[in-house]
């Protein structure tokens, strides 16, 4: 059983259009983050989210968590072609001791086309 | 931002040797250091969760025998593949915990058992 559902698992669009990534979970989270990976790399952090409806933007990208801190999603307005990676949204989950350690959804691949 | 360095980058070697990872946080003390395991296109499976000063914790299917790993200050970690097969060839990536909720990636390390 996946703990957080993320989706799409592939997306290809043309350099311009606007996207949403969603990750979903029956489960609170603590925290949440979003990553990006290039082929080859370690994933780069891009945001944390902690509190229930936070918006934060990151240039055209802008990140919400869930006012229930079980979902949250990754906007991208007019995509880019230096956009192509893998998205990874993973959350800490409460209630368990104090590990640190994620649940990782299952990535998004965004190939953004010039 | 926290830096997370991985050693070696990419590393070759024949069935039956055994392979050391070094993992390092260069600007901050990890007390916790995770590693992973990622397949292509494919998001991170969590292996291990390195604890400075104690053992590790695997998770369940990670054989603990074989890969070996090590805590033994706040700014390393190394993940030892002991007599290394093919199938054990994959990409090899650590974190460390920032902050308690934030985990910051190492560049990876590509591992081909010939």
């Amino acid at each position: 059983t996946q703990l957080l559902e993320q989706s799409p698992q592939f997306l290809s669009i043309q350099e311009g259009e606007n996207l949403t990534v969603y990750c979903n979970s029956s489960s609170v989270f603590s925290s949440l983050q979003w990553y990006r990976q290039e082929p080859g790399e370690g994933p780069v952090l891009l945001v944390t989210v902690v509190t229930g409806g936070e918006v934060k933007k990151l240039k055209r990208l802008t990140f919400q968590f869930g006012d229930a801190r079980k979902d949250s999603s990754l906007h991208i307005t007019a995509a880019q072609p230096g956009d192509t990676g893998l998205y990874l949204c993973a959350g800490g989950l409460v209630g368990s001791s104090n590990t640190g350690k994620l649940i990782f959804g299952q990535g998004t691949t965004l190939q953004v086309k010039p | 931002g926290a830096v997370v360095s991985q050693h070696p980058s990419r590393v070759i070697c024949k069935s039956g040797t055994s392979v050391k990872i070094e993992c390092r946080s260069l600007d901050f003390q990890a007390t916790t250091m995770f590693w992973y395991r990622q397949f292509p296109k494919q998001s991170l499976m969590l292996m291990a969760t390195s604890n400075e000063g104690s053992k590790a914790t695997y998770e369940q299917g990670v054989e603990k025998d074989k890969f070996l790993i090590n805590h033994a200050s706040l700014t390393l970690s190394t993940l030892t593949v002991t007599s290394a097969h093919p199938e054990d060839s994959s990409f090899y990536i650590c974190s460390a915990l920032h902050n308690s909720n934030e985990q910051f990636f190492g560049p990876g390390t590509r591992l081909t058992v010939l």
